[in-house]
């Protein structure tokens, strides 16, 4: 298997642009994390999914962010407007049991 | 809410030496406790994990020890290795798909050839 797969690995955007964040995860795999790293905050669950539907959400900082999950091999993540406080490190996690397995991760940066 | 404190926040050893990171978690409810390494531009990913069944689980290099009463919880690595420099991060959940995975804050650890 290729593992959790995300895209883009690297994305550069304006304050006020659109950033839309994606991720595959393993198949089979039935719950769906996705986390925001910086220096300051750490590794921060943003929302988690379970069968495709969104679980908890309680971590998503603002009504910026959003996430879906439409099929069980795909999920987004959107900010909208993004602003230069975003910028972070974004994984996506899956698993089928505890094993939380993690993509390589979106770098992104607002300007 | 739920929250996991992890120490140190950087461990620096001499190669050969042992190193010990120590976790505290609050939720007397969690039974499932993971242990991730990240490497640089890479995703945490997990070497070892234990449940609430055992008090001490090894492979190879590697140890974690379970105290439940006092919620706490350690990772144990012994012959250091240049290549276990990485960050460390320590973990709690319920134990089910459903449930949240509580993240430390890392652990930091360089190991000097």
């Amino acid at each position: 298997d290729a593992g959790v797969i995300q895209s883009p690995r690297h994305e550069v955007t304006e304050m006020g642009q659109e950033v839309t964040l994606r991720c595959k995860p393993i198949s089979g795999h039935n719950s769906l994390f996705w986390y925001r790293q910086t220096m300051m905050r750490g590794l921060e669950l943003l929302i988690y999914f379970n069968n495709n539907v969104p679980i908890d959400d309680s971590g998503m900082p603002e009504d910026r962010f959003s996430a879906k999950m439409p099929n069980a091999s795909f999920s987004t993540l959107k900010i909208q407007p993004s602003e230069p406080r975003d910028s972070a490190v974004y994984f996506c996690a899956s698993s089928l049991k505890n094993e939380q397995f993690f993509g390589p991760g979106t770098r992104l940066t607002v300007l | 809410g739920e929250n996991v404190e992890q120490h140190p926040s950087t461990l620096s050893v001499q190669e050969g030496d042992s190193a010990v990171i120590k976790c505290t978690y609050s939720d007397s409810a969690s039974n499932y406790f993971p242990w991730y390494k990240q490497e640089l531009g890479k995703g945490p990913q997990l070497i070892i994990d234990i449940r609430s069944n055992v008090g001490e689980k090894k492979d190879q290099r590697i140890a974690v020890t379970l105290n439940k009463t006092a919620k706490h919880f350690s990772l144990h690595i012994t012959e250091t290795q240049p290549e276990d420099s990485a960050v460390y991060f320590c973990a709690a959940s319920r134990g089910t798909s459903y449930d949240k995975v509580i993240f430390g804050p890392g652990t930091s650890l360089s190991v000097i050839p």
